[in-house]
């Protein structure tokens, strides 16, 4: 089992509804990130927070906001998507930033919430 | 069995048999390597990493393989087994960059019994 808990594991949603991804971790990680992962692809990073701030936007649409309300929470906030943003969404944590001199540490990533947009 | 690169996508070994998953990396200043491997339906989960100072690093059943000079990176999974079928991606890390971990195409492994 992951010990970073991504909810939900599914999600269905017309292109005008509101909903959140929610990934949690217990682990001390300071730093939390999105990807999104299309069938068959590796994955793509959209966002990075390092200490809970937003450090790394990929240039990823308005339509996805993420939020980081504490060290052991990260949210994707998603509003009208398009049928193209259907995919596997994971979350992943390292301990400390990515980009740090010593942080030659591996991401963890949790089990990905699938998103498929009618 | 063994895969040549990221032009076979897919490769198949019998049940017991040792299998070689390579890599072609992109950037020459990259420090530190890690394969995942991502089961259906699941995240990637972390294999074992290398950093660019080590040639090679064993784990439980696998070793890890750094050929700076041709930029490339293996995997060897000794005595394959089937739940060793995945899809298995190799990322780097650029050096000095702000960037994040870059992730290979992926080498989808099955195991025939």
């Amino acid at each position: 089992d992951t010990e970073v808990t991504q909810t939900p594991k599914h999600l269905v949603m017309g292109m005008t509804n509101k909903k959140s991804l929610k990934c949690e971790q217990h682990m001390g990680h300071r730093a939390m990130y999105w990807y999104k992962q299309k069938a068959k692809k590796p994955p793509e990073l959209m966002f990075v927070y390092s200490y809970e701030k937003l450090s790394i936007n990929e240039s990823v649409p308005s339509r996805f906001s993420p939020e980081c309300p504490n060290s052991s929470l990260l949210n994707l906030h998603l509003h009208a998507l398009q049928p193209e943003d259907s995919a596997l969404y994971l979350c992943a944590s390292s301990e400390v930033p990515w980009w740090g001199r010593e942080a030659n540490q591996p991401q963890h990533f949790g089990d990905g919430t699938r998103l498929s947009i009618l | 069995g063994e895969n040549v690169g990221l032009h076979l996508p897919t490769l198949s070994v019998q049940e017991g048999d040792n299998s070689i998953i390579n890599c072609a990396y992109s950037n020459s200043a990259s420090d530190y390597f890690i394969w995942y491997k991502q089961e259906s339906g699941k995240g990637p989960q972390f294999i074992i990493d290398i950093r660019s100072n080590m040639d090679k690093r064993q784990g439980q059943r696998v070793t890890v393989l750094l050929n700076k000079t041709v930029k490339h990176l293996s995997l060897q999974i000794a005595a394959t087994q089937p739940g060793d079928s995945a899809v298995y991606f190799c990322a780097e890390k650029w050096s000095g960059s702000a960037r994040q971990l870059t992730f290979g195409s992926g080498t989808q492994l099955t195991v025939l019994p």
